[in-house]
């Protein structure tokens, strides 16, 4: 079954408003959860690592005061797209490593965002 | 900065034929590289992985290979099936720290009935 959820599977919103997106961990605690961001046609790009307990850690060129990422609890990570424009319109994906083998990695379903 | 090459775009091959993706790395640190299938719209999947203390390894009809001084890695699909078309990533990681990945580009695989 599967050991990552994502809710919501998908999202359509108006321009200038904002969007969060969970991700749970079903199976296992994670202290650290990861964010992609996937074009179409593209590859996924990592965007932050979610920390429980921290600040998120996020990658070269992604605006932290767009991307708010919170780790509410050991189960949950939430992103929440502000003010949002149309070209953060994409497919929005997280993933928890493996407990015991954290360079392994399970995907959650992806949250696709539509932004009008 | 950390970079995964991967090639080719786009591969064609005929049903029951082999397909070949390459993929190079350029953090000398990585040492784990998992490969996974993705189909429009769902979520990635793992196929095969391989850790840097071994060259190879094999499950089934897939395959990958790795040369640590060269620093790349090949998957390789014998016997292809159509169910095997869909777009496949390498990525290189450091299974320590961040335990990050960094994902290739990405192959479009098309088996052709």
């Amino acid at each position: 079954g599967a050991v990552v959820s994502q809710h919501p599977s998908r999202v359509i919103c108006k321009s200038g408003t904002s969007v969060k997106i969970e991700c749970r961990s079903l199976d296992f605690q994670a202290t650290t959860m990861f964010w992609y961001r996937q074009f179409p046609k593209q590859s996924l790009m990592l965007m932050a690592t979610s920390n429980e307990g921290s600040k998120a850690t996020y990658e070269q060129g992604v605006e932290k005061d767009k991307f708010l990422i919170n780790h509410a609890s050991l189960t949950l990570s939430t992103l929440t797209v502000t003010s949002a424009h149309p070209e953060d319109s994409s497919f929005y994906i997280c993933s928890v490593p493996r407990q015991g083998q954290r360079f392994e990695q399970y995907f959650g379903p992806g949250t696709r965002l539509t932004v009008t | 900065g950390e970079n995964v090459e991967q090639h080719p775009s786009t591969l064609s091959v005929q049903e029951g034929d082999s397909a070949v993706i390459k993929c190079t790395y350029s953090d000398s640190a990585s040492n784990y590289f998992p490969w996974y299938k993705q189909e429009l719209g769902k979520r990635p999947q793992l196929i095969i992985d391989i850790r840097s203390n071994v060259g190879e390894k094999k499950d089934q009809r897939i395959a990958v290979t790795l040369n640590k001084t060269a620093k790349h890695f090949s998957l390789h699909i014998t016997e292809t099936q159509p169910e095997d078309s869909a777009v496949y990533f390498c990525a290189a990681s450091r299974a320590s720290g961040t335990y990050k990945y960094i994902f290739g580009t990405g192959t479009r695989l098309k088996v052709l009935a």
